[in-house]
C-alpha cells in the first residue's frame, strides 16, 4: 500500500532564498509522481510531473528530483518570492488503477 | 486552456439534506477522479472512473455517497443524507490516460462543502 509522507509540514523562508521540500513514498513501483500547488481555498494547481524513467524535471524557477530507490523526490525552488506562499503537494501514484496517493503538504510562506 | 469545470464553487447545507455536485473533465481524458480533501490534509480518493466505468470506489461511503459517469463525459457526486463530518472541499479532476499509468492528472477548482 503506497503512503506518502511531506516534511516539514511548514516552512517560512526570507524572499530570495532558495529552498527544497521533500516528498517520501514507501511503494517504489510507481508511474509517475506528480507535484501541486494548492492556494487557499482553490483546487490544485499542477507543477510537475515526473515519469518513473525521468531522474528530474524543470519548469521555469522549479526543479523536481526522483529517486525510485530510496522513495524519494524533492522539489526546489530558485529565488523564491512571495507570490511562491501556497501549499505544496506530491502525490504517487498507486496500484493497477493508477490512482495518486497524496502527502499531507508542505505549507510555504515567503517573507518580503 | 481547457480546465476541468465544477459547480457549485460552494455549498451549504443542514444535515440530513441531501448535496450534488457536478464535474465535466477536460474534453478527451478517459480517466475521471473524485477525491475530498479535509482541512490541512492532503486529497483522498473517493471514486475513479475509467470511461463511464468504476475502476475504483474502495473509499466511497457507500451507504450515503453516490457517483455516476452515465455517458462516460461529465459526472455528479451526490450526497444524502450529508452529515456534519461531510464538510469538506470535493474535487474533481481528469486524465488522458488508463489503466495504471493515467498520466498527469488536472484539477477543478473544487465544491467547498459546509453541512450545518
Amino acid at each position: 500500500k503506497q503512503e506518502v509522507t511531506q516534511i516539514p509540514a511548514a516552512l517560512s523562508v526570507p524572499e530570495g532564498e532558495n529552498l527544497v521540500l521533500n516528498c517520501s513514498f514507501t511503494d517504489s513501483a510507481i508511474y509517475n509522481l506528480q507535484w501541486f500547488r494548492q492556494d487557499p481555498g482553490k483546487g490544485l494547481t499542477s507543477l510537475l510531473l515526473i515519469q518513473s524513467s525521468q531522474r528530474e524535471q524543470t519548469s521555469g524557477r522549479l526543479n523536481a528530483s526522483l529517486d525510485k530507490s530510496s522513495g524519494r523526490s524533492t522539489l526546489y525552488i530558485a529565488a523564491s518570492q512571495p507570490g511562491d506562499s501556497a501549499t505544496y503537494l506530491c502525490a504517487a501514484d498507486s496500484g493497477n488503477t493508477g490512482k495518486l496517493i497524496f502527502g499531507q503538504g508542505t505549507t510555504l510562506q515567503v517573507k518580503p | 486552456e481547457a480546465e476541468v469545470a465544477q459547480s457549485p464553487r460552494y455549498k451549504i447545507t443542514e444535515k440530513s439534506q441531501a448535496v450534488a455536485f457536478w464535474c465535466d473533465p477536460i474534453s478527451g481524458h478517459a480517466t475521471l477522479y473524485w477525491y475530498r480533501q479535509i482541512l490541512g490534509q492532503g486529497p483522498e480518493l473517493l471514486v475513479q472512473f475509467q470511461d463511464e466505468s468504476v475502476v475504483d470506489d474502495s473509499q466511497l461511503p457507500k451507504d450515503r455517497f453516490s457517483a455516476e459517469r452515465l455517458k462516460g463525459v461529465d459526472s455528479t457526486l451526490k450526497i444524502q443524507p450529508a452529515e456534519l463530518g461531510d464538510s469538506a472541499m470535493y474535487l474533481c479532476a481528469s486524465s488522458r490516460g488508463q489503466g495504471a499509468n493515467t498520466g498527469e492528472l488536472f484539477f477543478g477548482e473544487g465544491s467547498r462543502l459546509t453541512v450545518l
